[in-house]
């Protein structure tokens, strides 16, 4: 089966403490996302990157750093500089084919910092 | 980016069709629309999109008027599945690649 795989799909963490959470895809995607939910809010931009060993800030970039090693992989670090690190942490990746864009999300990753 | 406006929250009943539209005053010539459905502690999943006129698929229709300053959703005879947010979102693939930017949605509410 294709698709994105996010893990853990619950994490806990201590302050101060970095932690990373993995994103892995099979569909041969160029592009991948982060994006980062609260309750009831809608998705922020983190990080994206459109090809391996490259990647842009999205709009809440502060705190988070990314790798791009891989066309398969792109795993998001929530550093200690990150104020407020709980959330739901949702990865994505797209192609673009004849200027249709759709992104396919994985099941994400509740963070909760204590 | 565009900005989209779209209602905060909408009820519905079972077998009803539902209509959510959608604002996008500024959007560019080479945007697309694009709609993502999202239930709880899930990611989103991309519904319909398009870029004038009338879009169909097994899921939805997507009606976009001819100047392209708004949209509507429309689900045909709605179940409590459908229950969920609905996003709508404008975007392209420019050189900063397929930016989408996700507002706070609409949240569907489906009643028996």
């Amino acid at each position: 089966d294709g698709g994105i795989t996010q893990s853990p799909k619950y994490l806990f963490r201590k302050e101060g403490q970095n932690v990373t959470l993995s994103c892995e895809q099979n569909l041969n995607h160029d592009a991948m996302y982060w994006y980062r939910q609260d309750p009831g809010q809608g998705l922020r931009l983190i990080y994206y990157s459109q090809i391996v060993n490259d990647f842009q800030k999205g709009d809440i970039a502060e705190g988070y750093s990314v790798s791009r090693e891989k066309k398969e992989s792109f795993p998001l670090t929530v550093t200690s500089a990150q104020k407020n690190p709980t959330a739901f942490y949702l990865c994505a990746s797209s192609i673009a084919r004849h200027g249709i864009y759709e992104q396919y999300f994985g099941p994400g990753t509740r963070l909760t910092v204590t | 980016l565009a900005k989209t406006t779209q209602p905060i929250s909408m009820d519905s009943y079972e077998g009803q069709e539902v209509n959510i539209t959608c604002s996008h005053n500024n959007i560019a010539t080479n945007d697309y629309i694009t709609w993502y459905q999202q239930f709880p502690s899930q990611g989103p999943r991309f519904i319909i999109q398009g870029y004038k006129t009338k879009v169909t698929n097994e899921v939805a229709s997507l009606f976009i008027p001819a100047d392209r300053k708004s949209s509507t959703l429309s689900l045909p005879r709605v179940s409590l599945s459908d229950t969920a947010v609905y996003y709508c979102l404008v975007g392209a693939d420019n050189n900063a690649g397929n930016m989408l930017t996700f507002g706070g949605g609409t949240r569907l509410m489906v009643k028996p």
